[in-house]
């Protein structure tokens, strides 16, 4: 079965530094893997997705991911923090065979220092 | 486009009381589906849909009903409602056949209370 592992409930960084957020997956298939987003009191929005393709995938304001399928990981990265960043991360695995059904990580929390 | 709309955003219960929560689509989408989202656990699904007239259960599906007579809604009933079901419940919708390589959209949620 399928499963996801956020490393970390809450990163904080500052403002103009990198971010660095993780995520272990577990699956019997090819994966398809996404990162979502929630900022406070609204709907998820989806940043990128993997589906085997390239392994490094690049989303939306200036995130990107990188499949490393010998260490079953998808950590999501961006080379300089804005306080805009600040929101509720959710990394999501699907098997490409079957289901339907997408499975979500714990979340990792982004606070964004000025 | 208004995407995927949801009513009513908050709503307080009751045990014991029943209600509906709406979930409507503009977008054509075959596929539907309605999670629920716990502090510390990310989203979990209770009913997913690949199109009209046919409907599946997710992972915690007890105590929830849905149907879909058209594309474009996606009711979820709660029979008797219990203290459990205090949660944000949010409805999504994907293109064709929803299968794992599609973009899900969600829409802006329902926080629900159960007294």
């Amino acid at each position: 079965a399928q499963s996801v592992t956020q490393l970390d409930s809450h990163v904080s960084v500052s403002e103009g530094t990198p971010v660095l957020l993780r995520c272990n997956y577990s699956s019997s298939y090819s994966p398809s893997l996404f990162w979502y987003v929630q900022h406070p009191n609204k709907g998820l929005q989806l940043l990128l997705k993997y589906t085997s393709a390239a392994t490094l995938v690049k989303g939306i304001n200036g995130f990107e991911a990188e499949f490393k399928k010998s260490e079953t990981s998808f950590h999501l990265t961006k080379p300089s923090a804005h306080m805009s960043d600040a929101a509720e991360y959710f990394c999501v695995v699907s098997d490409l065979d079957s289901s339907y059904k997408l499975i979500f990580g714990s979340g990792t929390r982004l606070l964004v220092r000025p | 486009n208004a995407g995927v709309t949801q009513t009513p955003k908050f709503q307080v219960l009751k045990t014991g009381q029943s209600m509906t929560l709406q979930c409507a689509q503009d977008m054509n989408h075959e596929y539907m589906s309605w999670y629920r989202q716990d502090p510390g656990m990310g989203l979990r699904l209770i009913h997913y849909s690949v199109g009209a007239g046919i409907t599946d259960q997710g992972e915690v599906p007890n105590g929830y009903n849905v149907s879909r007579s058209t594309t474009e809604d996606f009711p979820l009933r709660l029979l008797s409602a219990a203290p459990s079901q205090t949660s944000v419940y949010f409805c999504a919708s994907s293109p064709s056949s929803g299968k794992g390589w599609d973009e899900q959209f969600f829409g802006p949620g329902t926080r629900l209370t159960v007294l």
